[in-house]
């Protein structure tokens, strides 16, 4: 199994909304990531857990809250969103000093 | 600080043509990484290849070779005999010792023609 699976595949929401996006992986990577990409750029690194421990964040606002349940799943807590966010956001896994798997996305839209 | 170069917004190719995406790079790191990714129009990033810093020989995965030069902070990709199917963004990326922070490029549009 060399899939990444995100759900749900597109999501609109209002600002007071509460929201969470899922990303599992079975191949035994220790390494999980949350990436932000805004049409036609490059994808933003903006988490990154390795051994389920958040190792990395790369300065995001305090409405994008990541959570790592067990090492095969990885959350994306959203909460007051603004519009600016509306973009896709990619999980992605991989071991150490390997290449990152990614899944389809999550598109989202901010209303 | 890590950084990847793509001049390239946008390339034409003709279909069964070779094709070679720009890319270079700064880093001060010794030990790193250079991936190459694709993205179609749904989506999902796909990894294609992978050179690493002390990696003597040249990466290739099928129709994808990676054209490394170190002195010269390039990693160039090549796609032999392209296909229609090649038509997707293309993202060269770097990750520096320890890994696990990819920087990714601009990007590189690629056309298909038929």
């Amino acid at each position: 199994d060399t899939e990444v699976t995100q759900t749900p595949k597109h999501l609109v929401m209002g600002m007071t909304n509460k929201k969470s996006l899922k990303c599992e992986q079975h191949m035994g990577h220790r390494a999980m990531y949350w990436y932000k990409q805004k049409a036609k750029k490059p994808p933003e690194l903006m988490f990154v857990y390795s051994y389920e421990k958040l190792s990395i964040n790369e300065s995001v606002p305090s409405r994008f809250s990541p959570e790592c349940p067990n090492s095969s799943l990885l959350n994306l807590h959203l909460h007051a969103l603004q519009p600016e966010d509306s973009a896709l956001y990619l999980c992605a896994s991989s071991s150490v000093n390997t290449e990152a798997f990614f899944g389809q996305g999550t598109r989202l839209t901010v209303v | 600080a890590q950084k990847i170069t793509q001049t390239q917004p946008g390339m034409f190719v003709q279909e069964k043509e070779a094709v070679t995406l720009d890319c270079t790079y700064d880093t001060s790191d010794q030990s790193y990484g250079l991936f190459w990714y694709k993205q179609p129009s749904s989506g999902e990033m796909i990894f294609l290849i992978y050179q690493g810093s002390y990696d003597e020989q040249n990466a290739t995965e099928g129709r994808y070779s990676l054209n490394f030069q170190k002195a010269r902070k390039s990693a160039n990709l090549v796609i032999s005999a392209s296909q229609l199917g090649d038509s997707a963004m293309y993202f060269c990326a770097i990750d520096g010792t320890g890994g696990f922070k990819t920087i990714f490029g601009a990007g590189t549009r690629l056309f298909v023609k038929a």
